[in-house]
């Protein structure tokens, strides 16, 4: 199994909802990411998990919680998001965290409203 | 400030010929090289890794890294239609950052039949 497999492909909210992206691998990988990616940009990392832990929080707004509940799943709890952060949210995964060798999942694109 | 500069493009080549995407990266110290392709409305896909000066041959895909210029590059001969994408070149960090993969803006190719 090499894939990361993310739900759900697409999500709609308003601005007051609470809603989650899931995220799962099943290749051994110790690393997962979450990436954001607005229209004709670049992927720009939000997180990082390694072995589970949380190690790299590149200074995103607190509405945005990611959660790790085991070396699997990958969670990205969302509240009081802003219409600005609509975007195509990717998951990845890697062997660990000092490889540049990323799997990514086929991403969530959130819509806020 | 880490930066991995390529030409956005759009490339435009004819069916059958070589299409060549270019990239430099500020940080000397940098390992790690890679190029990901993406899809419109789809995720990235890593293509090919390289991690030496020289040449790195996979199929039609063909990475060349110049640490001294501080330059990679990837070559895709005998172009197809479905090669046209959004190449993205990601360059590992060295040191300290070393979980973090910077992307480039990605160089959109169009291979025309």
């Amino acid at each position: 199994d090499t894939e990361v497999t993310q739900t759900p492909k697409h999500l709609v909210m308003g601005m007051t909802n609470k809603k989650s992206l899931k995220c799962e691998q099943h290749m051994g990988h110790r690393a997962m990411y979450w990436y954001k990616q607005k229209a004709k940009k670049p992927p720009e990392l939000m997180f990082v998990y390694s072995y589970e832990k949380l190690s790299i929080n590149e200074s995103v707004p607190s509405r945005f919680s990611p959660e790790c509940p085991n070396s699997s799943l990958l969670n990205l709890h969302l509240h009081a998001l802003q219409p600005e952060d609509s975007a195509l949210y990717l998951c990845a995964s890697s062997i660990r965290t000092d490889t540049g060798e990323l799997f990514f999942g086929e991403g969530s694109r959130l819509t806020v409203l | 400030q880490k930066e991995v500069e390529q030409n956005s493009g759009p490339l435009s080549v004819p069916e059958g010929a070589i299409a060549s995407l270019n990239c430099t990266y500020s940080d000397r110290g940098s390992q790690s090289f890679f190029w990901y392709r993406q899809y419109s409305g789809k995720s990235p896909e890593l293509i090919m890794s390289i991690y030496s000066n020289g040449d790195k041959e996979d199929g039609r895909f063909t990475a060349q890294l110049n640490k001294a210029s501080q330059y990679v590059s990837l070559l895709i001969r005998d172009s197809q239609p479905s090669d046209s994408a959004t190449y993205l070149c990601a360059v590992k960090s060295s040191g300290g950052s070393n979980y973090k993969l910077t992307f480039g803006k990605g160089t959109l190719l169009t291979v025309n039949p």
